[in-house]
């Protein structure tokens, strides 16, 4: 069965100090892994998609990777305004076309 | 570009009853996914409909179900409801053929059941 785990569950940080959030994955075969925020009462935001291992992308003060078991979200210098829950999800090959999501990473940055 | 649509925004039902949860998706969209996401699970996959139809559909029993209109908007009907039903159901759209590109969400009905 295909499965996503996000770590930590949540994440404190303060203004300008930056970390890593993580998501490992069990798949049969990875078509691809998506990054999402959510804020609270709002539908996920998509960030990032990654296709292969070695690929990254940036967005501000977020950066993605991705290796062949897991992705890293980075987030550099963060910002209050940076404080939302992130979701990610894969799809898989020979699938049903859905995403399938982790439980999402809790991050909250104070001033 | 208007972006996914849902309506209700919240809906409080009574046990037994039946609830519809309706979405629009972006404009040239064909593919809509509807989403469970309660409190402590994350985002569980409900249905897919594509060109009106039923594609594929999750672990939730049939009193789950619903249906892709011509326009391609779509209705979420949860029947017999139940307090466990109680939940942020959000709908996505993705633009046809392009099966690994990011699903695009609503921002959900929430609904509580009493």
């Amino acid at each position: 069965e295909d499965q996503v785990t996000q770590s930590p569950e949540a994440l404190r940080l303060q203004e300008g100090e930056s970390s890593s959030l993580n998501c490992s994955y069990t798949v049969s075969g990875l078509r691809g892994l998506f990054w999402y925020r959510q804020d609270p009462g709002k539908g996920p935001e998509f960030l990032f998609t990654l296709y292969s291992a070695g690929e990254e992308k940036e967005k501000e003060r977020l950066k993605a990777t991705l290796t062949k078991k897991e992705s890293f979200l980075h987030i550099t210098a963060p910002k209050p305004e940076d404080s939302a829950t992130y979701l990610c999800a894969v799809q898989v090959y020979g699938g049903s076309e859905k995403l399938v999501f982790g439980k999402g990473t809790k991050l909250t940055v104070n001033p | 570009e208007a972006g996914v649509t849902q309506s209700p925004t919240h809906l409080i039902k009574t046990r037994g009853q039946q609830a519809t949860l309706r979405c629009s998706p972006i404009s040239g969209h064909t593919s809509v996914y509807w989403y469970q996401q309660a409190l402590g699970l994350g985002l569980q996959f409900l249905l897919w409909y594509d060109e009106g139809e039923e594609r594929n559909r999750g672990n939730f029993p049939p009193r789950f179900s619903g249906r892709q209109f011509p326009n391609y908007s779509s209705e979420l009907n949860v029947n017999a409801l139940e307090l466990e039903d109680s939940a942020l159901y959000l709908c996505a759209s993705r633009f046809p053929g392009l099966l690994d590109s990011p699903l695009h969400f609503g921002n959900g009905t929430r609904l509580t059941v009493t």
